[in-house]
């Protein structure tokens, strides 16, 4: 089962921050927080990852809190073709390293 | 540098023939990972690889479905005798290593069972 809970939907206006939160207030010390997106029925696609500091890329970032129990992704202008559901999966290393989906967020990014 | 190549892109099959699904990672990878997303569900890991070795195969079913990742050449994912529920999208991802390097994933291929 999944280790992470998103709301299962929200929309925000083109050109607008997109803040998609993610609760995994049972995650472990050696855990990290990775969030993916799927468009349509595309293979997902990496967005970004963090231990416990905020980390930034060209596409997006990471906000995770000082207790690691929670965190937020942000898209700082959001595009048409942002919309997609967007995966917050815990991962660990080593042999089970395997990425664990939920249901993610539906991200509608409205003209 | 190309990313994760799947083929084909879309194969059918008719019940009880055998399905193989190919992935060759990007380079430099050595850790492939194949996952499974039946309609109107979410993505499943079915088994994790690293060459010639299976590392994690506990989301694999117990019977008819196998991989293979060998010392050259592609992954393969194998279904043998497959059924209408076999009917999904099988994604496979690469990873350089099992640390905290971020996996990447091909565009799949979509298995249709008539």
């Amino acid at each position: 089962d999944a280790k992470t809970t998103q709301p299962p939907s929200m929309d925000c206006a083109e050109g607008r921050a997109a803040n998609l939160p993610c609760n995994h207030s049972t995650i472990s010390g050696n855990e990290y927080v990775y969030w993916y997106r799927q468009i349509h029925s595309q293979g997902p696609q990496y967005i970004i990852h963090g231990l416990k500091n905020n980390e930034t890329n060209e596409m997006a970032s990471l906000i995770i809190t000082e207790d690691r129990k929670s965190s937020t992704l942000i898209l700082p202008h959001a595009t048409l073709r942002d919309t997609a559901v967007y995966y917050c999966i815990v991962r660990s290393t080593g042999a089970n390293s395997k990425l664990t989906f939920g249901k993610g967020i539906t991200l509608s990014v409205r003209p | 540098n190309a990313g994760v190549m799947q083929n084909p892109r879309h194969l059918v099959r008719r019940r009880g023939q055998e399905a193989r699904l190919r992935c060759s990672p990007m380079k430099g990878h050595s850790h492939v990972y194949w996952y499974r997303q039946l309609p109107e569900e979410g993505l499943k890991f079915m088994v994790y690889l690293q060459k010639e070795n299976i590392i994690d195969e506990s989301g694999m079913p117990k019977e008819r479905f196998s991989a293979e990742f060998p010392k050259e050449g592609p992954s393969i994912l194998r279904i043998q005798q497959v059924v209408r529920g076999d009917s999904a999208a099988y994604f496979c991802a690469s990873s350089r290593d099992n640390s905290n390097q971020p996996q990447h994933f091909g565009d799949g291929t979509r298995l249709s069972i008539l």
